[in-house]
């Protein structure tokens, strides 16, 4: 079935220094989401990205999607400790009623 | 305002025992979903209802059965608890389909389910 690859699964950074996500797909999307969870929490939305080479900025936060329309990226510039939790990606999958979740991506500040 | 609730927050159950997971929204939301997440992982869709009177199977069904009680109620059951199917259980609910464009979803806080 459809997939949607997202690495690294983990990623440890020093508070102040960036982090980026990626997530590849196999298929042409016609969009794709990103959401974050919090430790414990649940996944909230951030953003939805529907043109090809679309760029779109929430503060330190910049969302990309490829020209192909096949992958995507979140980057954060400069994390902070508010940064912390995961990252996910999620595509329309067998129908437009189903999202297709990539695994994840976990940012961890190093103390 | 509540958004999407759900009951229980915790739960612990014996293998071989049932229990049914409410679910609520109050968006007015026609689609409601049933995900698991295990440790360290994605979400897996159990199932789905894109509106009231109609359920689909999603990516992970065996062992589970829903119910749209009415627009606003979604429930899942667990007819005979399985060690595996220990997870943390999220409810989530969009306006029409959450794949398309303009439409997300929005998830309640989750119940944390033991099969021991």
């Amino acid at each position: 079935g459809q997939q949607v690859m997202q690495i690294p699964q983990y990623q440890h950074v020093q508070e102040g220094e960036d982090f980026t996500t990626y997530c590849n797909s196999s298929t042409t999307l016609s969009n794709i989401q990103w959401y974050k969870q919090r430790p414990g929490g649940h996944p909230v939305f951030l953003i939805q990205l529907v043109k090809s080479g679309e760029v779109k900025k929430q503060k330190r936060l910049t969302f990309q999607f490829g020209e192909a329309k096949k992958n995507s990226s979140l980057h954060i510039t400069a994390t902070q400790t508010t940064d912390v939790g995961t990252y996910f990606c999620a595509a329309p999958g067998g129908s437009n009623y189903q999202l297709i979740w990539g695994a994840g991506t976990k940012l961890i500040i190093k103390p | 305002n509540a958004g999407v609730t759900q009951t229980p927050k915790f739960q612990v159950l014996k293998t071989g025992q049932s229990m049914t997971l409410q679910c609520a929204q109050d968006m007015n939301h026609n689609s409601m979903y049933w995900y698991r997440q295990d440790p360290g992982m994605g979400l897996r869709l159990i199932y789905y209802s894109a509106s009231e009177g109609t359920t689909d199977k999603g990516e992970v069904p065996n062992g589970y059965n829903v119910s749209r009680l009415n627009k606003r109620e979604f429930s899942l059951r667990l007819e005979s608890a399985a060690p595996s199917q220990t997870s943390v259980y999220f409810c989530a609910s969009s306006l029409r389909a959450s794949g398309s464009v303009g439409d997300t979803q929005y998830f309640g806080p989750g119940t944390r389910l033991t099969v021991l």
